[in-house]
């Protein structure tokens, strides 16, 4: 069974640029979450999606945004980039069953770095 | 405020013995917990959950304890290998059925042989 795919791994984009990550979720899997990690913030909470509406999102600027597709596959978009969003973007997908709580599973990342 | 905290920045520990690595919360609303590892570069591997039902959970060489009442939980590694040398990450949800997960800043731990 596949796992989380993420693409690209690795981008590099200037300031005020805009950007877009793609994640495929594991097969079957309805929740699509966003992690951001920098060294000195840590893993924090960007938002997460089930079946294509955004059911949490944490404390970022509007300029982070994400939608999800009737696949479940989603994407994250970051517009006039800064350089502190430099950092290692992580997808997550969990299957949601409706009567449990439910792992998280994360992808490999996508390695964002804004000069 | 920082909900969810790994005082121990890095822990090293002689190979065939028993790893601890320990993780406070503050908010009395997670209900559900989990443990991730981590190599640099990549994304977290999940190692094991614990809800809070429950004060304790076991995975083979991996086990969780959860106190309630302390808001503390741990995971014990047992034995101790060379490829468990990573970052773990402990992590909380506040919301059932929600991948909404706050994050602890990390231990990394060190297997010696």
């Amino acid at each position: 069974k596949a796992g989380v795919t993420q693409t690209p791994r690795y981008l590099i984009k200037t300031r005020g640029q805009q950007v877009t990550l793609s994640c495929s979720p594991i097969s079957g899997h309805r929740s699509v979450s966003w992690y951001q990690q920098t060294p000195g913030q840590g893993l924090q909470f960007l938002f997460e999606y089930f079946s294509e509406t955004q059911r949490n999102k944490g404390n970022f600027p509007g300029r982070f945004s994400g939608r999800q597709f009737s696949n479940s596959r989603s994407e994250m978009n970051v517009s006039t980039l800064e350089l502190g969003d430099s950092a290692l973007y992580l997808c997550a997908s969990s299957l949601f069953t409706g009567d449990t709580n439910t792992e998280a599973f994360f992808g490999q990342g996508t390695r964002l770095t804004v000069v | 405020d920082q909900q969810v905290k790994q005082n121990s920045p890095s822990l090293s520990v002689q190979e065939g013995r028993i790893s601890i690595l320990n993780c406070d919360y503050t908010n009395s609303m997670f209900d559900y917990f989990l443990w991730y590892k981590k190599y640099p570069a990549e994304g977290p591997t999940f190692l094991i959950s614990i809800s809070s039902i429950k004060d304790k959970n076991e995975d083979g060489r991996f086990t969780v304890f959860l106190n309630k009442s302390a808001k503390h939980l741990s995971l014990h590694i047992v034995p101790s290998q060379p490829g468990d040398s990573a970052v773990y990450f402990c992590a909380a949800s506040a919301q059932w059925g929600a991948q909404k997960l706050v994050f602890g800043q990390g231990t990394r731990l060190t297997i010696n042989p």
